[in-house]
């Protein structure tokens, strides 16, 4: 069975740092990795998605790395701004049929201070 | 461009009453559907997908039921909720056999029995 975990559960850093969440995952066999966003109350928008042959993906500030066979993910957010203030959920997709099961993790919670 | 639109935001009902929670997607045909639920302190639990119209698979055994009578409709049900049917609901959609596509998510439905 699959398990995701996020380390750390809360992290807390002033302005302009540079930031790195970690996600782990114990079955290395994953068609994809997904990061995504969720504000307090809200749906989830996703950030970015990973493909298992795929090393890492970059969306502006953000940039998502994989290494499949050791089950790791990092999250690397670049110049933090209070904006990013979220929690941060990965989700691995299952190697199996064409509908995307995926398996979360419980996620990191953002706080970006003045 | 596709929304994915669910209602009601928010719903307080009592223990044993009947639930229906619906979700349509807007701008694209044949989309993969998802009822997703997630539990204060809790990662996302995926309940049910669908493939297809009339075609729903159910992850995990529970007190909910879900139908699609339409192409882009998905309903979320149940005939007399429990106590532990709380949560945060979400609907989630991805197109139809694309292994390496992003899910997205619907705003949520906040369900408090009481």
């Amino acid at each position: 069975k699959q398990e995701v975990t996020q380390i750390p559960a809360a992290l807390s850093v002033p302005e302009g740092e540079n930031l790195v969440l970690n996600c782990s995952f114990t079955d290395s066999a994953i068609y994809n990795l997904q990061w995504f966003r969720q504000d307090p109350g809200k749906g989830l928008t996703s950030l970015l998605l990973i493909q298992s042959s795929q090393r890492e993906q970059t969306s502006g500030r953000l940039n998502a790395s994989l290494d499949k066979s050791s089950g790791r993910s990092t999250l690397y957010i670049a110049a933090s701004q209070p904006g990013d203030s979220a929690t941060y959920l990965c989700a691995v997709r299952r190697n199996t049929g064409t509908a995307s099961k995926l398996t979360f993790g419980t996620g990191t919670r953002l706080q970006v201070t003045l | 461009s596709q929304t994915i639109h669910q209602w009601p935001a928010t719903l307080v009902q009592p223990v044993g009453s009947p639930l229906s929670l619906e979700c349509t997607v807007e701008g694209t045909s044949n989309p993969n559907l998802y009822w997703y639920r997630q539990a204060a302190g809790r990662g996302l639990q995926l309940l049910f997908y669908s493939v297809g119209i009339g075609q729903i698979s159910s992850e995990v055994p529970q007190n909910l039921s879900a139908s699609r009578p339409q192409d882009r409709q998905f309903i979320l049900s149940s005939k007399k909720l429990l106590l532990s049917d709380s949560g945060f609901y979400l609907c989630a959609w991805n197109r139809d056999g694309h292994r390496n596509e992003k899910l997205f998510f619907g705003s949520g439905t906040q369900l408090s029995v009481l």
